[in-house]
């Protein structure tokens, strides 16, 4: 069956600093693959998607790169903000009625 | 618009009471879901309505769950009864007709659930 792993965190950065989580999936046939992020009280929400293998996702200065060889979808930003703090789930889908595979989701803690 | 919205937020009840959950989706949304997430795990499907139909229950734990969605508007799931492996964080999301095969979800924030 379908799975998505990712590093569980806490992670914590400094306000600027570059982040880094990754992402790994197995799955059949072709998946679309996303990061989804839940801001503190709030619901989850799409961050970005990509649908093909190298395809980049991207949205709010993050992105990700869908790599079949490798099976990864790691997310990356250059400089992160303290708002940026929240939980982020890598998560897949096959397509069909399939349902939406998730991670564990990574807490993210970003310092002033 | 208002975005898919759950009720109770939070619920504390004793092993072996009922509880019931409501989702209101995006209105005009023909695609229900419920997941759940258990500390620590990861956010786990339980199941799909299209409009008021059932189109996937493969991950309803067991009989003791029970999801409808009379009339293809909002839905409840009730856990009858509840056991302490019931808790965690139940969300829910919807999506347009035609989106049921994009992976892209709309949630709520979810509820609560604490069995004692």
């Amino acid at each position: 069956g379908n799975s998505v792993t990712q590093m569980e965190g806490p992670v914590t950065l400094s306000e600027e600093a570059f982040l880094t989580i990754n992402c790994t999936y197995t799955a059949t046939g072709y998946p679309s693959l996303f990061w989804y992020v839940q801001y503190p009280g709030e619901g989850l929400q799409l961050l970005l998607k990509a649908t093909k293998a190298d395809d980049k996702g991207s949205n709010k200065g993050f992105e990700a790169t869908y790599r079949k060889e490798t099976t990864s979808f790691h997310l990356e930003k250059g400089s992160v903000q303290v708002s940026d703090s929240a939980v982020y789930f890598c998560a897949l889908n096959s397509g069909g009625y399939q349902k939406v595979t998730f991670g564990i989701g990574t807490k993210l803690q970003v310092i002033p | 618009e208002a975005g898919v919205t759950q009720f109770p937020s939070h619920s504390v009840i004793e092993k072996g009471q009922t509880v019931t959950l409501r989702c209101d989706p995006i209105s005009g949304h023909d695609n229900l879901y419920w997941y759940r997430r258990v500390m620590g795990k990861e956010i786990k499907f339980l199941l799909h309505f299209v409009k008021e139909s059932k189109q996937d229950e493969s991950g309803m734990p067991n009989n003791r769950f029970l999801a409808e969605r009379t009339g293809g508007t909002y839905s409840t799931l009730k856990v009858q009864p509840a056991e302490l492996e019931d808790s965690g964080v139940y969300f829910c999301a919807s999506s347009p007709r035609g989106y049921a095969n994009t992976g892209e979800l709309f949630f709520g924030e979810g509820s609560r659930l604490t069995v004692l």
